[in-house]
C-alpha cells in the first residue's frame, strides 16, 4: 500500500534549527511536496523536490532521497510564527497525492 | 504563485439544508480539482478528484449523492454538501492543479462549515 509517515508532534526553541523527517512508500513516485498549515487556515505550498538533494529557499530547505524514500524539512532561525503542522505529501505515478498525518511543530521561546 | 479562491470562508446552516462551497482558479487553468476535508487535529481527506468537463471521482466512503461536485469550466468547482447534518460540520478545502510538467496543487482558503 501507499504511505507517507511523519512524526506527530515536535518542539523547538526560537532561533534554532529543527529537521521534520518524511518517509514514503508510493506506487511509482513524481516528486514530494512540503506544506505548512496553521491552525484553521489551509495548507500553504513550502517545498517541491523531484530530484535527489537539497532545495534551499531562505529559511527552510528540503531533502529528498528517492533511493531511500526519505525527505525532510529543515527550519533555521525558528520563529514564533513557525509553529504549525507540516504535512508532507508524495505525488504517486497517477499524479495522486497521497498525504501524510502532518507534524505538528510546537515553537518555544 | 497561482491563487485559488474558496468562498464562502465560513457558513453556518440549519440540518436538513444544502450548501454550496465554490472554489476558482483566478489565473490558471485548473485541469483537475481536489475536494479535501478536514477534521480538527486531523490531517486531509481527500473526497473526490474532478476533471473539468467529466464526473468526479470519489474517494472511499465519500457519499456522491451527498456531496455533489461539479467541474464545468477551466476555473471553477462546486461542492453542494445535500442535506446537510452536525456531522457534516468540517473544514472543507479545495484545490486545483494546472496541466504541465510542475504538478504542484494551489489551495484555496477553506470553509468551515457548521451544520446547527
Amino acid at each position: 500500500g501507499q504511505n507517507i509517515d511523519q512524526p506527530t508532534e515536535m518542539t523547538a526553541t526560537e532561533g534554532a534549527i529543527v529537521q521534520i523527517n518524511c518517509t514514503y512508500q508510493t506506487s511509482g513516485f513524481n516528486g514530494l511536496f512540503w506544506y505548512q498549515q496553521h491552525a484553521g487556515e489551509a495548507p500553504t505550498f513550502l517545498s517541491y523536490n523531484v530530484l535527489d538533494g537539497l532545495e534551499e529557499k531562505g529559511r527552510f530547505s528540503s531533502f529528498l532521497s528517492r533511493s531511500k524514500g526519505y525527505s525532510y524539512l529543515l527550519l533555521k532561525e525558528l520563529q514564533m510564527k513557525d509553529s504549525a503542522s507540516y504535512l508532507c505529501a508524495g505525488i504517486d505515478s497517477n499524479y495522486q497525492l497521497i498525504w501524510g498525518a502532518g507534524t505538528k511543530l510546537i515553537i518555544k521561546p | 504563485g497561482a491563487v485559488v479562491s474558496q468562498h464562502p470562508s465560513r457558513v453556518i446552516c440549519k440540518s436538513g439544508t444544502s450548501v454550496k462551497i465554490e472554489c476558482r482558479s483566478l489565473d490558471f487553468q485548473a485541469t483537475t480539482m481536489f475536494w479535501y476535508r478536514q477534521f480538527p487535529k486531523q490531517s486531509l481527506m481527500l473526497m473526490a478528484t474532478s476533471n473539468e468537463g467529466s464526473k468526479a471521482t470519489y474517494e472511499q466512503g465519500v457519499e456522491k449523492d451527498k456531496f455533489l461536485i461539479n467541474h464545468a469550466s477551466l476555473t471553477l468547482s462546486t461542492l453542494t454538501v445535500t442535506s446537510a447534518h452536525p456531522e457534516d460540520s468540517s473544514f472543507y478545502i479545495c484545490s486545483a492543479r494546472g496541466s504541465g510538467d510542475y504538478p504542484e496543487a494551489f489551495f484555496g482558503q477553506g470553509t468551515r462549515l457548521t451544520v446547527v
